[in-house]
C-alpha cells in the first residue's frame, strides 16, 4: 500500500517570502502521478499542481513549482512571493497510474500542512 | 468551466437516520470518486465509479451504498447515521480529457445530531 508523509504540520511566512512544503512517499509503483492540493478555509479542494512520474522535468504553475526526487521518493512544493491567499491547508497526494484490470486508481493523501501567509 | 457539483451542501440529520448525497460530474468524465473527510483530517477514498461500474472501493461502512447513474451523476446513500458520519463528503470527477486528474465538488458538510 501507498503512504503519503507531510512532515510539517503547519508553517508560518511572511508575505512575499518563498516557502517549501515537504513530502515524501512510498510505493513499489514506477508509474504513478503526485498531486498537492490547496484547502483554504472554504474548505474546497483546489488543485495546485501536478506531475507525473516518468517525466523528469519538474512541473511548474506560476508561483507554484515542485522539486520531484523519484529516486528518493520526495516531492516538495514551493511557493515564490507568496500571497495571503495562498493560507491553506496543502495536501500532498499520490495516485498510482490506472490499468485495465484494477482501473481508475484513488488519491492517497498526506496529513496536511497548515501554511498561513502573514502581512 | 463547468466543475462539480455535489447537493445538497449542507445536511443535518438525526441518529439512525438516513440521507443521500448526490454529485454530478464534470461533462465527458466518466469517473467518480467519494471521499470523506472528518475534522482536521486528510480526505480518505470510500468509493469509485467508472462508466457506471463500481471500480474501487476503500474504507466505506456497510450502511452506506453508492452507484452511478447513466447520465454519469453519482448518489452516495447513508442508512442508520452515526455520530462519527459526520463530516465533509467530497466528489471528484476524472475524465480522459483532465490529465488523470481528479476534480473535486464543493462538499458536502453532514452533520449527524
Amino acid at each position: 500500500a501507498q503512504t503519503v508523509t507531510q512532515s510539517q504540520p503547519e508553517m508560518s511566512v511572511q508575505e512575499a517570502e518563498t516557502v517549501t512544503l515537504s513530502c515524501t512517499y512510498d510505493t513499489s509503483e514506477n508509474n504513478y502521478y503526485l498531486f498537492w492540493y490547496k484547502q483554504p478555509p472554504s474548505r474546497q479542494m483546489i488543485l495546485v499542481i501536478r506531475q507525473e512520474a516518468y517525466k523528469q522535468q519538474n512541473a511548474t504553475e506560476n508561483r507554484f513549482s515542485v522539486n520531484f526526487q523519484k529516486a528518493a521518493k520526495s516531492f516538495s512544493l514551493k511557493i515564490s512571493d507568496s500571497q495571503l491567499g495562498d493560507t491553506a491547508m496543502y495536501f500532498c497526494a499520490f495516485m498510482k497510474h490506472e490499468n485495465r484490470i484494477q482501473g481508475a486508481q484513488k488519491l492517497v493523501f498526506g496529513q496536511g500542512t497548515r501554511l498561513t501567509i502573514n502581512p | 468551466a463547468a466543475g462539480v457539483i455535489q447537493s445538497p451542501r449542507h445536511l443535518i440529520k438525526e441518529k439512525r437516520e438516513t440521507a443521500t448525497l448526490k454529485c454530478y460530474p464534470i461533462p465527458r468524465h466518466d469517473t467518480v470518486y467519494w471521499y470523506q473527510q472528518g475534522p482536521g483530517q486528510d480526505p480518505q477514498f470510500l468509493i469509485s465509479f467508472y462508466e457506471k461500474m463500481q471500480s474501487d472501493k476503500g474504507s466505506i461502512p456497510d450502511r452506506f451504498s453508492a452507484q452511478q447513474f447513466s447520465d454519469y451523476h453519482s448518489e452516495l446513500n447513508m442508512s442508520s447515521l452515526e455520530l462519527g458520519d459526520s463530516a465533509l463528503y467530497f466528489c471528484a470527477s476524472m475524465g480522459t480529457d483532465s490529465g488523470r486528474t481528479q476534480y473535486f465538488g464543493p462538499g458536502t458538510r453532514l452533520l449527524v445530531l
